[in-house]
């Protein structure tokens, strides 16, 4: 089935420590995004990418940092940087038409929870 | 980052009841998107909008690009419990400026809908 899997679901680490978030895509889609989600703020961008080896910084990049080295890949690591890494995290990806044209519909996968204690 | 303004914030109804929630904008969109979001998962897209004007349905939902193209309503129809959900509107910026805001979305904070049986 083609999708967009999060790993691992629920994830718990120690302040201070780095931690690699998951996003893998079986749609063939050039784009992806990540955004967190915190109760009552919606959804915010923080890092995207259009194309492999490129991305670019969203609204809240600080203490994240991201690769794009294979199309169907998108690992997010929060570090020790980022004051407040408690949150939901969604990874989204974006296709194009049959035409080749960018659509604008983004599909997210299940989402990770992320503590740190 | 930039908001759309999404109201009502929660709404609270019986089953069978119709529901009715709207974003809006200053600035002019080429799309619309609608995304429905469970507690714990990611959003599902409900309905995609892609012209000034254009009604669109999708079983009991019914969504409208609005003619100025700064606001868009979404109308479910008959609810019923599993209606239950955060539902978001998103946009994407009509800007010939900056090409970086053609590859992001804007979100709206989100309407909670519960419903009563």
């Amino acid at each position: 089935d083609g999708g967009i899997t999060q790993s691992p679901k629920y994830l718990f680490r120690k302040e201070g420590q780095n931690v690699t978030l998951s996003c893998e895509q079986n749609l063939n889609h050039d784009a992806m995004y990540w955004y967190r989600q915190d109760p009552g703020q919606g959804l915010r961008l923080i890092y995207y990418s259009q194309i492999v080896n490129d991305f670019q910084k969203g609204d809240i990049a600080e203490g994240y940092s991201v690769s794009r080295e294979k199309k169907e890949s998108f690992p997010l690591t929060v570090t020790s940087a980022q004051k407040n890494p408690t949150a939901f995290y969604l990874c989204a990806s974006k296709g194009r038409t049959a035409t080749g044209l960018a659509k604008n519909e983004q599909f997210f996968g299940p989402g990770t929870r992320l503590t740190v204690l | 980052g930039q908001q759309l303004n999404q109201s009502p914030q929660s709404m609270f109804i019986q089953e069978g009841e119709d529901v009715s929630m709207n974003c809006t904008s200053s600035s002019i969109f080429n799309t619309w998107l609608w995304y429905k979001q469970d507690p714990g998962e990611g959003p599902v897209l409900l309905i995609a909008l892609y012209k000034a004007g254009e009604l669109t349905s999708n079983g009991r939902l019914t969504a409208q690009f609005g003619i100025t193209r700064k606001d868009s309503f979404l109308n479910i129809s008959a609810s019923i419990p599993s209606d239950v959900g955060i539902y978001f509107c998103a946009g994407q910026l009509q800007d010939f400026y900056n090409a970086g805001n053609n590859r992001k979305l804007i979100w709206g904070l989100g309407t909670s809908l519960a419903v009563n049986p």
